[in-house]
């Protein structure tokens, strides 16, 4: 069945670079997702892939998409303490089928 | 442009009675879907409904229900309450047309079983 992996802490320090990583099993997923989740809110979609594509950026965002591995990594340049939230991937088949989401802690 | 809405925020319950929960979409979205958020399963699809018909279904038991009216508001219902659902559920709304499936989410309503 479908499944969507995550690891689940990231600690990093402001300033640098964060990489959250997420593998998927449906090969059939025409886009895969970011969302965020902030404390006591719902979820906000943060930036989504096209299959298609390897790589997309969007600001301090870049996603990767490696098709073959079924692996997809957000990287969130310039880390800042509003970054801290549970970030989650997700495939669409056609419903979302999130991960468990990974906590990023930024300390200052 | 209001974003989704849910009603209520909060609500506590007690085992075996109903609940209904409430989700109104941003405005001209036609597909409203419902996900359950537990921290041990994580976000889980419930289902999704489409100009007032339920287009998908996730492994939910058939307590679990829902309807859309045809302003596109959405009600889920859940009967005879167990302890195990307590929860967040969220509701997402989205145009519903193919493509990038760019849901929008509300808040949230918590639901507390006693």
């Amino acid at each position: 069945g479908e499944d969507v992996e995550q690891s689940l802490f990231l600690s990093v320090r402001e300033g640098d670079s964060s990489v959250i990583n997420c593998t998927y099993t449906d090969s059939s997923s025409t886009y895969l997702y970011w969302y965020k989740q902030e404390p006591g809110a719902g979820l906000q979609l943060l930036t989504y892939i096209f299959s298609n594509m390897d790589m997309k950026q969007d600001q301090r965002l870049t996603v990767l998409l490696n098709k073959k591995d079924k692996h997809l990594s957000l990287r969130i340049a310039d880390t800042q303490t509003g970054d801290s939230a549970i970030y989650f991937c997700a495939e669409s088949n056609p419903a979302l089928i999130f991960g468990k989401g990974t906590t990023l802690s930024v300390s200052s | 442009k209001a974003g989704v809405t849910q009603t209520p925020r909060y609500l506590i319950k007690t085992r075996g009675q109903q609940v209904t929960l409430s989700c109104s979409p941003i405005s001209g979205h036609r597909s409203v879907s419902w996900y359950q958020q537990t921290p041990g399963q994580g976000l889980q699809f419930l289902f999704e409904y489409f100009s007032e018909t339920q287009r998908n279904k996730g492994n939910f038991p058939g307590r679990f229900s829902g309807r859309q009216f045809s302003n596109s508001r959405s009600e889920m219902n859940v009967s005879t309450l167990e302890l195990g659902d307590s929860a967040l559920y969220l509701c997402a709304s989205s145009l519903g047309t193919s493509g990038v499936n760019e849901q929008f989410f509300g808040p949230g309503t918590r639901l507390t079983v006693l």
